[in-house]
């Protein structure tokens, strides 16, 4: 099955810097790659993601990127903020065998981002 | 629009009882997941329905582990009986069905303690 690597494990930045969150996946036949954040004592909220047809998405202060060959997708945050402290998870997601949209997806271990003020 | 709902938030049981969990999704997402997810890492799939079909139960500890989705809506998770490993966060989420709906909306989770 797919197997995603994330890094780093905890991140600490100035409120105002920028936080780069990087992932990578094991099968070339994933095609679809959500970013997740999780609040404490909260579910997982998608804040973005991107398809395998598409290098690089951006909504706001938010941007991910993906390079196919190379197998790996960044997430990228601007001008932190204390409200951006949260853990980040990447994810990476393998149609079925049936070729079917819905196949499972699979998460990376997590980021904390911590952002100071 | 309402998100997933969950319930119970928190459940303590001691070792070998048996729990349940409930879940319903957002209204008119055929797809449902149960996810576990131990301390410290992402959520690992457990049982996948579409409609009131399962999918996807290659990760499920059958033996402990079950699941079901009557009337293709609302979806329970139980586990008899329980081991101390299963203390985890218990994730439900939905999704549309199929095309390119792929995204997964989550609930708040029910937190399992097992002593």
């Amino acid at each position: 099955g797919e197997n995603v690597e994330q890094h780093p494990s905890t991140l600490s930045v100035q409120e105002g810097d920028s936080a780069v969150i990087k992932c990578t996946y094991s099968d070339s036949a994933s095609n679809y790659f959500p970013w997740y954040k999780q609040e404490l004592g909260k579910g997982p909220q998608l804040i973005i993601d991107i398809r395998s047809n598409v290098g690089e998405k951006k909504d706001q202060r938010i941007a991910v990127t993906l390079n196919k060959t190379a197998k790996h997708f960044s997430l990228h945050i601007t001008e932190t903020q204390p409200e951006d402290s949260a853990v980040y998870f990447c994810a990476a997601s393998t149609p079925d065998l049936m070729g079917s949209t819905l196949g499972r997806l699979y998460f990376g271990r997590g980021t904390q981002l911590t952002v100071w003020p | 629009e309402a998100g997933v709902a969950q319930s119970p938030r928190y459940k303590i049981i001691e070792k070998r009882q048996s729990v349940a969990f409930w879940c319903n999704p957002i209204s008119g997402h055929a797809t449902l997941y149960w996810y576990q997810q131990i301390l410290g890492q992402g959520p690992k799939l457990l049982i996948q329905f579409q409609n009131n079909g399962v999918v996807d139960d290659s990760q499920l500890p059958k033996d402990r582990f079950s699941a079901e989705r009557l009337k293709g809506v609302d979806s329970t998770l139980k586990i008899q009986p329980a081991k101390l490993e299963d203390s985890a966060v218990y994730l439900c989420a939905s999704s549309p069905r199929g095309g390119d709906y792929y995204e997964q909306y989550f609930g708040p989770g029910t937190r399992l303690t097992v002593t």
